[in-house]
């Protein structure tokens, strides 16, 4: 099974900041790792797929990266609906399929 | 547009059995893998089980496999999960998730979600 870590578990920064979020796999995924938002009361959302691909909608701020086993989600400046938590999830060895356990990211 | 609508959930006793339903519209549901995440009160996501879009190749969680079934009529553009054994580990929103193209397991669109809560 691919677990995945992410860190950190809680990050807090005030908007128009940067936000850098990681995710480590504990084997390689290639490039198969997906990011997701996930507001209060709401069901995830797709950021990106294949490690730096935007899904359809998503905002150009919003930008993936990485290979292997370390990946990362940037945000290049926080509007405030970026607030929430972020999960990385990765398709590669399953089954199982695996998420991270979250980031939170919240406003400073 | 991509809709997904579940229902069926609830309080249950613990062994008890419930099915859930997701209703697909927008897209061509039979050539799509579908699956089902769970999130526990106040926890992160966990996958729970996949399905091919012609039905024949299935794959589940260690923590419901045995007790859980995954399966889709086609022809209602609908998924079901049925549930037996439950426990209160299995409390929890139910999503259902469409996948990517072919046999891509990537969430694209997720639904609401159903509650699960099981209780005595």
């Amino acid at each position: 099974e691919v677990v995945l870590t992410q860190s950190p578990v809680t990050l807090s920064l005030s908007p128009g900041e940067r936000a850098t979020l990681s995710c480590r796999a504990s084997h390689s995924v290639l490039r198969y790792l997906a990011w997701y938002q996930q507001k209060p009361g709401q069901a995830p959302r797709l950021l990106i797929y294949d490690a730096s691909n935007r899904a359809s909608g998503i905002p150009a701020r919003f930008s993936g990266s990485g290979s292997g086993t370390d990946f990362t989600l940037t945000i290049s400046s926080l509007e405030p609906e970026d607030f929430a938590v972020y999960y990385c999830q990765q398709r590669y060895g399953w089954p199982p399929i695996t998420f991270g356990q979250g980031t939170r990211l919240e406003i400073k | 547009e991509v809709q997904l609508l579940e229902s069926g959930g609830g309080l249950i006793q613990p062994g008890g059995s419930l099915r859930l339903s997701c209703a697909a519209s927008g897209f061509t549901f039979s050539t799509y893998v579908m699956s089902w995440v769970r999130q526990a009160p106040g926890k992160g996501l966990e996958w729970v089980s996949t399905i091919f879009g012609n039905g024949d190749s299935t794959y589940y969680a260690d923590s419901v496999k045995g007790r859980f079934t995954i399966s889709r009529d086609n022809s209602k553009n609908t998924l079901y999960l049925q549930m037996n054994s439950l426990t209160a580990e299995d409390t929890a929103v139910y999503y259902c998730a469409k996948g990517g193209s072919g046999a891509d397991v990537l969430f694209e669109y997720w639904g609401q979600g159903t509650l699960v809560t099981v209780s005595s």
